[in-house]
C-alpha cells in the first residue's frame, strides 16, 4: 500500500534561516503530492502540490519538487519567519484523471517547526 | 465563521462508554470525511460521504458508525470505546468526491479513553 515518511522532529530555526523537511514516499503508479500545515489552534490547510514528475509546487515561499526517480517531495524555503511555525505534513492521493483524486489522502506523521525570533 | 467545525474538541471518557463527534460545514462542499491521527501522528482515513452517501470506509471496527444526516454534517459515534480509540479525529470537506486533493479539515477532536 501507499505509504509517506517525513523526517523526524521537531525542528527549531532562528528566523531567515534555510528550511528542508525531507518526505519520501512508496506509491503504485503516479500520486499527487501535497504538503499540507497546520497552524496553532487550527485546522489542516493545503500548502502546495505537485500532481506529475518534475512538477514544483510553490507557495508563500514555500516549495517543493516532485522526484519520481528518489520518490521524494522535500519541502523547502529560503528564509523562514516565526509565522511559519506550524506543524507540516507530506501526503499523497492516488491520482485519476487530469490530476483528480477521492481525497483518500496518506499521510506522514508530521513535523514540528518552531522559528525564534 | 470557521469552515469547518467539530464538537467537541476535547473529550474524556471511560472504556465502555459510548461518545459521539459532530462535525458541520459550512462552505457548501459535497464530500466529507473522518480521518484519524493515531499515537504515531499518523492521519489516516476512516470514512468519506458523498451527498450523505457512503463513499469509503477504511476496514475501521463497525464500533464506529458514521452519520451524514445532511451534506453539510458528519457524525461520528463511537461504541463501547476501548484505550486503542484514544486520537486525535479530523473532519474535512471536499467540494466533489472527485477533487484536487485539496481537503478542508477541522481543527481536530482530542478524544481520550481511560
Amino acid at each position: 500500500g501507499n505509504s509517506v515518511t517525513q523526517m523526524e522532529g521537531p525542528v527549531t530555526l532562528s528566523e531567515e534561516a534555510f528550511l528542508t523537511i525531507n518526505c519520501t514516499y512508496t506509491a503504485t503508479g503516479y500520486p499527487s503530492l501535497f504538503w499540507y500545515v497546520q497552524y496553532p489552534g487550527e485546522g489542516l490547510q493545503l500548502l502546495l502540490k505537485a500532481t506529475k514528475a518534475d512538477d514544483k509546487g510553490s507557495n508563500k515561499g514555500f516549495e517543493a519538487t516532485y522526484r519520481k526517480e528518489t520518490t521524494s517531495f522535500h519541502l523547502e524555503k529560503g528564509s523562514v519567519q516565526v509565522s511559519d511555525s506550524a506543524v507540516y505534513f507530506c501526503a499523497l492521493s492516488d491520482q485519476y484523471a487530469g490530476g483528480t483524486s477521492y481525497g483518500k489522502l496518506t499521510f506522514g506523521q508530521g513535523t514540528i517547526l518552531t522559528v525564534h525570533p | 465563521d470557521t469552515a469547518v467545525s467539530q464538537t467537541p474538541k476535547y473529550l474524556v471518557t471511560q472504556m465502555g462508554n459510548d461518545k459521539s463527534i459532530k462535525c458541520e460545514q459550512n462552505l457548501g462542499h459535497d464530500t466529507m470525511y473522518w480521518y484519524k491521527q493515531d499515537s504515531k501522528k499518523f492521519l489516516k482515513i476512516m470514512f468519506s460521504y458523498n451527498n450523505k452517501e457512503l463513499i469509503i470506509n477504511e476496514t475501521v471496527p463497525n464500533r464506529f458508525s458514521p452519520k451524514s444526516p445532511d451534506k453539510a454534517h458528519l457524525n461520528l459515534h463511537i461504541n463501547s470505546l476501548e484505550l486503542g480509540d484514544s486520537a486525535v479525529y479530523f473532519c474535512a470537506s471536499s467540494p466533489r468526491v472527485i477533487n484536487t486533493g485539496e481537503l478542508f479539515f477541522g481543527e481536530g477532536s482530542r478524544l481520550t479513553v481511560l
